[in-house]
């Protein structure tokens, strides 16, 4: 089965600074990964998904992602981080591999603070 | 478009008695719907998949005489919990995919269950 690994768990930046959300993937085939974005209280929203097209992915409210196969990665930025982007924020892979076809493996998820 | 209700959005039930919970495709038809727990300040794991007609089929270590799923229609699955004990207290997300959005996963806003 296909895995990711969130490096952070919790990332604090000041308003207007860059955001960089570090993940790792473990796959043995080529990956389909996503970025969700959970604010407290709300449902998952999509942020961005990369499918094996461009490796520069853009997603909503100014983030992108590059898919490195070399380094096995799929890091998530922004260049200037807004208070309104604290949530938890989560790195998916989608399990090809498994039973349940289509089925998304969530990562541990990485907090995102935005102060002032 | 792809909008996914889920219903109730939050549900207290007394331990021993069972709880229903919807999960809707309301502008497409789902032919795959997944059901996801999540623990507070935890990440989402996967319970089951279920397809249209069919019986779901349940990840390991979850008790599906416990969590009874039941895909009735393309626009319609159920989770009944049953026999809650406050151990099964959790946040309950559903998901639906359909071929005609490319498998993308769209994911409900959750059910909020507290078993007293």
């Amino acid at each position: 089965a296909q895995s990711v690994t969130q490096l952070d768990s919790h990332v604090s930046v000041s308003e207007g600074t860059p955001v960089l959300l570090r993940c790792n993937y473990s796959s043995s085939y080529s990956p389909s990964l996503f970025w969700y974005v959970q604010h407290p209280n709300k449902g998952l929203q999509l942020l961005l998904k990369y499918t094996s097209a461009a490796t520069l992915v853009k997603g909503i409210n100014g983030f992108e992602a590059e898919f490195k196969k070399s380094e096995t990665s799929f890091h998530l930025t922004k260049p200037s981080a807004h208070m309104s982007d604290a949530a938890e924020y989560f790195c998916v892979v989608s399990d090809r591999g498994s039973n349940s076809g289509y089925a998304l493996n969530f990562g541990k998820g990485t907090s995102l603070l935005v102060t002032p | 478009g792809a909008v996914v209700s889920q219903h109730p959005s939050w549900v207290i039930c007394k331990s021993g008695t069972s709880v229903k919970i919807e999960c809707r495709s309301l502008d497409f038809q789902a032919t795959t719907m997944f059901w996801y727990r999540q623990f507070p300040k935890q990440s989402l794991m996967l319970m089951a998949t279920s397809n249209e007609g069919s019986k779901a089929t349940y990840e390991q270590g979850v008790e599906k005489d416990k969590f009874l799923i039941n895909h009735a229609s393309l626009t319609l699955s159920t989770l009944t919990v049953t026999s809650a004990h406050p151990e099964d207290s959790s946040f309950y997300i559903c998901s639906a995919i359909t071929p005609g959005k490319g498998y993308e996963q769209y994911f409900g806003p959750g059910t909020r269950l507290t078993v007293t």
